[in-house]
């Protein structure tokens, strides 16, 4: 079975702080997909990074780093220097390749509030 | 311009009454998703489909229906067998990464 487990229901820093959001997974696929999906008070979310399970170089986008370990199936996405309009719902999710598990399975999401 | 569009945006719905959400989407994905969000809760899936004409359960299907005839739609059926359907409705298409419309905020009065 696929499960994306994101233990941290809330984070708040202090505006320039950095925050890592973890989040770990379950999949019996060898290949498979994992995401980072920002969720502001609007409500639509937004994506933000896709890696495959063959990719295991970490990334980084300007403020957004991602470093994804599959010896410890863990994706985690820190921020550095936090900003207030990093304040959003942040939600990890996997999608497998096969037919059975070609479904973006998501997790409960982080809350980060970043204050001024 | 390409992307999701769900409507209504906001949905009142009377106890017993079947209600549908649109979904449309004009990316050419094969695949469409349906979730569910409640109030500070992550996203479950309702239904998903990864073709036309077929579709699969996901893990809260109970009380929905849906149908894919067309490639670009998907919609949602929220039938009266559905004993909580207040929600925040997300639907998605994907192709390699998902795209989402903006929600449709559902509410039984």
């Amino acid at each position: 079975a696929q499960k994306v487990t994101q233990a941290q229901t809330e984070i708040s820093v202090v505006e320039k702080e950095d925050v890592t959001l973890d989040c770990v997974y379950e999949t019996r696929d060898t290949t498979y997909y994992l995401f980072w999906y920002k969720q502001p008070p609007s409500g639509e979310l937004v994506f933000l990074i896709r890696r495959n399970s063959f990719d295991e170089q970490n990334e980084i986008s300007g403020r957004y780093s991602w470093n994804f370990q599959k010896s410890t199936s863990s994706f985690n996405f820190t921020i550095t220097a936090s900003q207030v309009v990093d304040s959003a719902v942040y939600f990890c999710a996997l999608s497998g390749l096969s037919y059975n598990t070609d479904k973006l399975i998501f997790g409960t999401g982080t809350r980060l509030q970043v204050f001024p | 311009d390409g992307g999701i569009t769900q409507s209504p945006k906001y949905l009142f719905r009377k106890e017993g009454q079947n209600v549908t959400l649109s979904c449309e989407q004009n990316l050419n994905h094969d695949a469409m998703y349906w979730y569910r969000q409640d109030p500070g809760q992550g996203l479950r899936l309702i239904y998903y489909s990864q073709i036309v004409n077929d579709f699969q359960k996901g893990d809260i299907a109970e009380g929905y229906s849906v149908s894919r005839e067309k490639k670009e739609s998907f919609p949602l059926t929220v039938t009266s067998a559905q004993k909580n359907p207040t929600a925040f409705y997300l639907c998605a298409s994907k192709n390699t990464e998902a795209f989402f419309g903006q929600g449709t905020r559902l509410t039984v009065v």
